[in-house]
């Protein structure tokens, strides 16, 4: 069955950097496009970035554009959000989904990411 | 970028009734291969998001019938016929045709009377 597992949440200072990690497992992970999406406390879901199968495609939303990164390493079926210039608008629980159909379809438990100096 | 609004953005549902959302695009959802990337998503309380419906009205594997997608163009509706305990939440649309970005209405938040 699909499994995706994110960790790399924490506590990090404003303009400070952090990187995500989602654990894939359960499918072809190089055969799939994967979404990082976020919920800020009080608000609604927020798409943040996409990367193609093989990590020649990339898109970002414009409010992470040039702070964020996404990439991927299909050898370990993971994939990475290397979040930097974190400001608190940033603050969230961040998923990662499995892509289907140009959507999320099968999502993570999140992990929750506090901006806060 | 294309908005995505949602209405009513709160519901109160008696238990067995139906509910209705509905989801307007600031421009069409068909694709030129013909297909409408209109996804519907749950979220209940302590819980990730799950896909309910994709490609306006396709099911995913595990959800009752009693929710339905339909739709075209600018217009569609989530149904949730029979409404159970377990349906409450909050419920968003999404749309994957006019991509970057993806984008999610605003979310609707059913609770039971």
């Amino acid at each position: 069955q699909v499994q995706l597992v994110e960790s790399g949440g924490g506590v990090v200072q404003p303009g400070r950097a952090l990187r995500l990690s989602c654990a894939a497992s359960g499918f072809t992970f190089s055969s799939y496009s994967m979404h990082w999406v976020r919920r800020a406390p009080g608000k609604g879901l927020e798409w943040v970035a996409v990367i193609s199968y093989d990590g020649s495609n990339r898109f970002y939303a414009d409010s992470v554009k040039g702070r964020f990164t996404i990439s991927r390493d299909n050898s370990k079926s993971t994939v990475y959000l290397q979040m930097t210039s974190l400001r608190g608008e940033d603050a969230a629980v961040y998923y990662c989904a499995k892509d289907d159909n140009s959507s999320p379809a099968r999502w993570g438990q999140g992990t929750l990411v506090t901006v806060s100096s | 970028d294309v908005v995505m609004t949602q209405s009513p953005l709160s519901l109160t549902v008696t238990l067995g009734q139906s509910a209705s959302i509905s989801c307007r695009s600031s421009q069409t959802l068909v694709s030129s291969d013909g297909s409408t990337y209109l996804s519907w998503f749950q979220q209940r309380p302590g819980q990730s998001p799950r896909r309910l419906i994709y490609k306006l009205s396709n099911r995913d594997s595990g959800v009752p019938d009693r929710f339905s997608g339909s739709g075209s163009d600018t217009d569609f509706t989530l149904k949730i016929s029979r409404v159970e305990a377990e349906d409450v939440g909050v419920y968003y649309c999404m749309q994957g045709t006019h991509y970057p970005p993806w984008t999610f209405g605003q979310g609707t938040k059913v609770e039971i009377k």
